[in-house]
């Protein structure tokens, strides 16, 4: 069965730009979750999906946002690009039932320049 | 709030067991432990998880102290693939109205094999 797919895989934007990228869950899972990665601050919790449905939200401003469409796929977006945005963004999915494990994606190490 | 404690780093022979300790003394009865791991430049792998009885699948075996307050992933037979980052996590299996619980990553235990 297929994993966590996260397109694209590597991105270079400029700042002041915006990013927007897409996230595959395994099949059948309907949480999707979303986590940056940076050197400094580790892997962070963004946000959570489920049922097109914000759950969670982790401390990240504004410009940080999210969705998730009817088949469970999700895209987060990121405006108004900052050279601290530069990062591994994970996306993350679960049954949300019993044996509720999450999984990881292969992750979008985006940088900005 | 760290809910783990772990080395910052350990080496391990190739061919030989490495034993990853994790120190989590205020589980809660809920808790289980998850165990992932990161490759570099690559997404958190899944290892195994447990809740008070030692388990073991393809790729680990995790050990849980009958106090719950510490455990310790083996790995069988540590290969050069298995150089890596490990985290060990705590968190609620069963999710709530508000979703999945966010996973908490400490700085985990970066484990070197050494050929």
């Amino acid at each position: 069965k297929a994993g966590v797919t996260q397109t694209p895989r590597y991105l270079i934007k400029t700042r002041g730009q915006q990013v927007t990228l897409s996230c595959s869950p395994i099949s059948g899972h309907r949480s999707v979750s979303w986590y940056q990665q940076t050197p400094g601050q580790g892997l962070q919790f963004l946000f959570e999906y489920f049922s097109e449905t914000q759950r969670n939200k982790g401390n990240f401003p504004g410009r940080f946002s999210g969705r998730q469409f009817s088949n469970s796929r999700s895209e987060m977006n990121v405006s108004t690009l900052e050279l601290g945005d530069s990062a591994l963004y994970l996306c993350a999915s679960s049954l949300m039932t019993d044996g509720n494990t999450i999984y990881f994606g292969e992750g979008s190490w985006l940088t900005v320049v | 709030d760290a809910k783990t404690t772990q080395p910052p780093s350990m080496d391990c022979a190739e061919g030989r067991a490495a034993n990853l300790p994790c120190n989590h003394s205020t589980i809660s009865g809920n808790e289980y432990v998850y165990w992932y791991r990161q490759i570099h430049s690559q997404g958190p792998q899944y290892i195994i998880h447990g809740l008070k009885n030692n388990e073991t699948n393809e790729m680990a075996s995790l050990i849980i102290t009958e106090d719950r307050k510490s455990s310790t992933l083996i790995l069988p037979h540590a290969t050069l693939r298995d150089t890596a980052v490990y985290y060990c996590i705590v968190r609620g299996l069963i999710p709530t109205n508000f979703g999945n619980e966010k996973l908490t990553f400490g700085t985990g235990t970066r484990l070197t094999i050494i050929p």
